[in-house]
C-alpha cells in the first residue's frame, strides 16, 4: 500500500516555541493531505485539509493562526504549531488519499503520528 | 451523539479465539466504510474498505461485513494473535460528491492475552 511518513516520531519543546512536523507521501503524488489530532483513549479530529498551491481549510474551533499549514508540493505537508503551549501536546497525525478504482473506492493512508510533548 | 458508535468500547480475549467488533452508523449516504487498525503510538493502518453496494471484504484473518439496509458493518478477527491488540476503528465516508472527510467511530480496544 501506499506509504505516508511523518518526521519527527517525537518531539518536546518548552513552551512557547514552534514546532514544525512534516509529513510526506513516498511513493505516491497527494494533492491533499489531512492534518488530525488524538488525545489518549479518543478518536482523530480532523484539524485541517492541506491543498497543494493553496490555502488550507481548517476545521471549525482550530486556529489557523496557531497551527500553520503549508502544503508545497505534492509530496509534502507540514504543520507548525506556533507558541506552543502545554494543552498542545498531543499526538499529530496526517494521511494523505489514494484513488482506488472508483471514486467510492478512494482511500486514507495515515501516517505514523508525532507526539508533541510541550513542557 | 457520535455518527458511528462502536462497540464493545473493550474487549480482552484469550489468543487463538475469534472476536466480533460491531460498528453503526448513521451517515448517509456514503461512499465506503473502512475499518482501521491502530496500534499505541501509531498512525490507523487500513485493514479493509467496502464501498455501499458491497458486503464483505476479507484481509487475511480480518473479514469486515457490512449491511446498508441496518447502517451496521462488524470486523470478525479469527484465530486471534497478541499482536493483534490495538485499536480498530471503523469509519464512513460521507458521499458529497468526490469529497473525501472521513467519520470516525469510537474506536474497540482489543487487548489478546495468552
Amino acid at each position: 500500500g501506499a506509504v505516508v511518513s511523518q518526521h519527527p516520531s517525537r518531539v518536546i519543546c518548552k513552551s512557547g516555541t514552534s514546532v514544525k512536523i512534516e509529513c510526506r507521501s513516498l511513493d505516491f503524488q497527494a494533492t491533499t493531505m489531512f492534518w488530525y489530532r488524538q488525545f489518549p483513549k479518543q478518536s482523530l479530529m480532523l484539524m485541517a485539509t492541506s491543498n497543494e498551491g493553496s490555502k488550507a481549510t481548517y476545521e471549525q474551533g482550530v486556529e489557523k493562526d496557531k497551527f500553520l499549514i503549508n502544503h508545497a508540493s505534492l509530496t509534502l505537508s507540514t504543520l507548525t504549531v506556533t507558541s506552543a503551549h502545554p494543552e498542545d501536546s498531543s499526538f499529530y497525525i496526517c494521511s494523505a488519499n489514494v484513488q482506488g478504482g472508483t471514486m467510492y473506492q478512494e482511500t486514507q493512508y495515515f501516517g505514523p503520528g508525532t507526539r508533541l510533548l510541550v513542557l | 451523539k457520535n455518527q458511528v458508535e462502536q462497540s464493545p468500547q473493550s474487549l480482552i480475549i484469550l489468543e487463538g479465539k475469534n472476536c466480533t467488533l460491531q460498528c453503526n452508523y448513521t451517515v448517509s449516504p456514503f461512499s465506503n466504510l473502512r475499518w482501521y487498525k491502530q496500534d499505541t503510538g501509531r498512525g490507523p493502518v487500513s485493514l479493509t474498505i467496502m464501498t455501499f453496494s458491497e458486503n464483505t471484504k476479507s484481509n487475511g484473518r480480518y473479514t469486515a461485513t457490512l449491511d446498508a439496509d441496518t447502517k451496521q458493518s462488524s470486523l470478525h478477527i479469527t484465530a486471534s494473535q497478541l499482536s493483534d491488540s490495538a485499536s480498530y476503528i471503523c469509519v464512513v465516508t460521507p458521499f458529497t460528491g468526490g469529497g473525501n472527510k472521513l467519520t470516525f467511530g469510537t474506536g474497540t480496544q482489543l487487548k489478546v492475552e495468552l
